[in-house]
């Protein structure tokens, strides 16, 4: 399995405040993914990166910024968070977009 | 935006039955993947199909590319308790190589 983490693993905060959370890949992707999973949604892409400092959006973009300094790691901003960004995100990396995403174990996010 | 459907939504089978599934799209996709999710972890790929009729197979599983290029469909045969999960479609639709686009998925449940 490629390794790829993510973290924190579970966030508890409050509307209004700023959230960042972390996914690190050291298979040397060059493709990484944020997707938030919401009940009967599946999996819904937030933003993707297809290089260092190269990113684009998802179609649930809306509220979410991102950045990739490094390709190691891709990190998912909420600046603002609301309650509607309650979700579990998984974070996701592939050598390229045909090939297989690897995805990491999940954040789960409550926002009170 | 772009949509895939899955029926069933959920399933409650007796071990040892098999399992269809399936997963549909109003425009055409050049790749169709099927993805498990266990609970508590990201999903995993199971099986991934690159040509319109093709028909491939992963141990119990059979996936197959239809023909129109708007669906797919997962077959498990002879189930077993460790199948239990949520199964998502997904792919690259034609206008979006880039994207992975995922189903809402279906939900297993086996009874023993």
């Amino acid at each position: 399995d490629a390794g790829i983490t993510q973290s924190p693993r579970h966030k508890v905060t409050e509307t209004g405040t700023p959230v960042t959370l972390r996914c690190h890949q050291t298979e040397n992707h060059r493709y990484m993914y944020w997707y938030r999973q919401d009940p009967g949604h599946g999996l819904r892409l937030i933003h993707y990166s297809y290089g260092v400092k190269d990113t684009d959006k998802g179609e649930v973009s809306d509220g979410y910024s991102v950045s990739r300094s490094k390709t190691e790691d891709f990190l998912l901003t909420l600046e603002s968070a609301t309650s509607s960004q309650t979700s579990v995100y998984f974070c996701a990396s592939t050598g390229g977009p045909d090939n297989e995403q690897f995805f990491g174990p999940g954040t789960r996010l409550t926002v009170l | 935006g772009q949509q895939l459907n899955q029926s069933p939504q959920s399933m409650f089978i007796q071990e040892g039955e098999d399992v269809s599934m399936n997963c549909t799209s109003s425009s055409i996709f050049n790749t169709w993947l099927w993805y498990k999710q266990d609970p508590g972890e990201g999903p995993v790929l199971l099986i991934a199909l690159y040509k319109a009729g093709e028909l491939t197979s992963n141990g119990r599983l059979t996936a197959q590319f239809g023909i129109t290029r708007k669906d797919s469909f997962l077959n498990i045969s002879a189930s077993i308790p460790s199948d239990v999960g949520i199964y998502f479609c997904a792919g690259h639709s034609k206008t979006s190589y880039d994207k992975v686009i995922f189903g809402p998925g279906t939900s297993l449940s086996v009874i023993p």
